[in-house]
């Protein structure tokens, strides 16, 4: 069974710059988050999807971020413009219903560095 | 205010001695637990998940428990080999919903 794939692995801006990140997450997975993790610290979920509508956005920041899931597979985030401070690991994870009947399963992660 | 908090500190053992990392939380009442172990430049991997009713989980060599009056997991990894040497995660959910929240993480570092 293949992995959650996420793409570009690395990715290196100048702040003001707009930057996207994809995802496609385990064939069957309903759920799929983005989460962000800055560097010595836990993933901070950003936005949950199930199928194609958001369960939970409630932390991802509106006015530079935003977040789609066409078709209710893949999935796509993107930052405009980039601050300095969303220099960080976006990480994307799956799960077929739910956190609570099992485990999330990640992808490697998206490194930016915003400059 | 909502917290989950692990030891910050990198956690040092020696080969072969047990391992006990420790989360504790506020303000939340989860339904359920879970650990995952992060490698570096690598996506979080599960490990276990306990539930509210459950007072232990074991997994080969892993064991956690869950006290929801003391609001605290304990993982522990016995025999511990320097392949175990990574970061562990705690994360919960609350009641009615699947919204993953994770702590800081603690690093584990195990040498021969």
């Amino acid at each position: 069974e293949a992995g959650v794939a996420q793409s570009p692995r690395y990715k290196i801006i100048e702040k003001r710059q707009s930057v996207a990140f994809w995802c496609n997450p385990i064939s069957g997975h309903a759920t799929l988050y983005w989460y962000q993790q800055i560097l010595g610290q836990g993933p901070k979920l950003l936005i949950q999807f199930q199928n194609n509508g958001v369960v939970d956005d409630s932390q991802l920041p509106k006015d530079r971020f935003s977040a789609e899931r066409l078709k209710g597979v893949d999935s796509t985030l993107k930052i405009q413009p980039a601050k300095l401070e969303d220099s960080a690991v976006y990480l994307c994870a799956s799960t077929r219903q739910g956190a609570d009947t099992g485990e999330l399963f990640f992808g490697e992660g998206s490194r930016l560095t915003v400059l | 205010s909502q917290k989950i908090e692990q030891n910050s500190e990198a956690l040092n053992i020696q080969e072969g001695k047990t391992a006990t990392l420790t989360c504790n939380y506020t303000n939340y009442s989860p339904a359920y637990l879970q650990w995952y172990r992060q490698d570096p430049g690598r996506g979080p991997v599960f490990l276990l998940l306990i539930r509210e009713n459950e007072k232990e989980k074991r997994k080969e060599r892993l064991k956690v428990t869950f006290d929801t009056t003391l609001k605290q997991s304990l993982f522990h990894i016995t025999a511990s080999q320097p392949a175990d040497s990574a970061t562990y995660l705690c994360a919960l959910a609350g009641n009615n919903t699947d919204k993953l929240i994770f702590g800081t993480g603690t690093r584990l570092q195990v040498f021969p």
